[in-house]
């Protein structure tokens, strides 16, 4: 069964405090790898899209990176405004549904 | 930049009614999907369409339908509301069944 599981559940950082947030998956046949952010109430806002073991991609303080079998997010110096829920998803090589990890809760206090 | 549109965006029902969603896809994006996201959950893959075409289905219940129209936007069907239904639902679009995909604000349904 396709399973994509995120670490930690929750992560409560200071402003300026660096870390990183991951996503391990199971799944049989990745085509891509997915990164959201999402606010409460509102729909989750696409960040990355990474296909390949090796791949990095950056967007203002966060960097997302993948291996065979998990992704990292990383988030540089954080501000309060970094305070959401980060979702990870995969897509497979058959059908076009995401599926979806459970979140990282991230708070970043000032 | 335009966005996906969902309407309405809060739906109170009460159990057994009916409830219609819609959803319009960013322009020129020709796939369309239905996910279901309950208090503290991930979203749940419902089902997507392409070219009006149902293209992958998840785990909707029967009681739910789908569609694309001709304009590329989309509208989920409820029938028979049950208290378990109470969810946000959000509506995607992508550029092909490849790209990525792009969520709406989501409609907040209650069924009481």
């Amino acid at each position: 069964e396709d399973q994509v599981t995120q670490s930690p559940e929750a992560l409560r950082l200071q402003e300026g405090e660096s870390s990183s947030l991951n996503c391990s998956y199971t799944v049989s046949g990745l085509r891509g790898l997915f990164w959201y952010r999402q606010d409460p109430g509102k729909g989750p806002e696409f960040l990355f899209t990474l296909y390949s073991a090796g791949e990095e991609k950056e967007k203002e303080r966060l960097k997302a990176t993948l291996t065979k079998k998990e992704s990292f997010l990383h988030i540089t110096a954080p501000k309060p405004e970094d305070s959401a829920t980060y979702l990870c998803a995969v897509s497979m090589e058959y059908g076009n549904k995401l599926v979806f990890g459970a979140g990282t809760i991230l708070r970043v206090k000032s | 930049a335009a966005g996906v549109i969902q309407s309405p965006r809060h739906l109170i029902k009460e159990k057994r009614e009916t409830a219609t969603l819609k959803c319009y896809p960013i322009p020129r994006h020709d796939t369309v999907y239905w996910y279901q996201q309950g208090p503290g959950q991930d979203p749940q893959f419902l089902i997507s369409f392409y070219e009006k075409m149902q293209s992958d289905k998840g785990s909707i219940p029967d009681r739910f339908s789908a569609q694309q129209f001709s304009d590329y936007h989309s509208e989920l069907n409820m029938s028979s509301l049950e208290l378990g239904d109470s969810a946000l639902y959000f509506c995607a679009s992508s550029l092909t069944t490849l790209g990525e995909q792009y969520f709406g604000p989501g409609t907040r349904l209650t069924v009481t």
